[in-house]
């Protein structure tokens, strides 16, 4: 089945880096991704890695996958209060007809305290 | 630009009206999503449009119509609503089905009284 899991809150101190982590079950994900929430906002995609990769960088933010344990992790080095949101990690899942559906976690809450 | 705009940003509404959601993208997508998502839990998918036509419909209750008049647009239209569909509803778009980034709209939150 598909289900992905997340811890649903972390705190750290502004200047500290964040992990959030994450698994999933669906062996057949071709993509994983995370989005960030703002309290009263969509969804802004942060990043997304592809299956057959390890890591992908982008500024701030660093994304391990780990594929024969199914384990997504996502860091924020410099933590900032503006980075204080819900982050969710989702997998996609290709179902009939070629289209592409999401399955997000539940979400992990991140604060950042001075 | 990967802006996917939504109107209204809120909406109160009674189980008799009747109203609509409007989405709307310039970027050329040609997959377009309605997702729901109810207080502190994930997004849950509603419906997929590609190529304008109705692709995916995730078993959500005929008082949920959705229309796609043109590639650029996707409405949602309500009727005979339960306060149990309160919720934020997100449009989202994708360049294409398949395997492809979503992007998503800031949402609309419907109260239903």
């Amino acid at each position: 089945g598909e289900d992905v899991e997340q811890s649903l809150f972390l705190s750290v101190r502004e200047g500290d880096s964040s992990v959030i982590n994450c698994t999933y079950t669906d062996s057949s994900s071709t993509y994983l991704y995370w989005y960030k929430q703002e309290p009263g906002a969509g969804l802004q995609l942060l990043t997304y890695i592809f299956s057959n990769m390890d890591m992908k960088q982008d500024q701030r933010l660093t994304v391990l996958l780990n594929k024969k344990d199914k384990h997504l992790s996502l860091r924020i080095a410099d933590t900032q209060t503006g980075d204080s949101a819900i982050y969710f990690c989702a997998e996609s899942i290709l179902i009939s007809g070629g289209y592409n559906k999401l399955i997000f976690g539940a979400g992990t809450r991140l604060a950042v305290h001075p | 630009d990967t802006e996917v705009t939504q109107t209204p940003k809120h909406l109160v509404m009674g189980m008799t009206n009747k109203k609509s959601l409007k989405c709307e993208q310039h970027m050329g997508h040609r997959a377009m999503y309605w997702y729901k998502q109810k207080a502190k839990k994930p997004p849950e998918l509603m419906f997929v449009y590609s190529y304008e036509k109705l692709s995916i419909n995730e078993s959500v209750p005929s008082r949920f119509s959705p229309e796609c008049p043109n590639s650029s647009l996707l409405n949602l239209h309500l009727h005979a609503l339960q306060p149990e569909d309160s919720a934020l509803y997100l449009c989202a778009s994708s360049p294409d089905r398949g395997t492809y980034e979503q992007y998503f709209g800031p949402g609309t939150r419907l109260t239903v009284t």
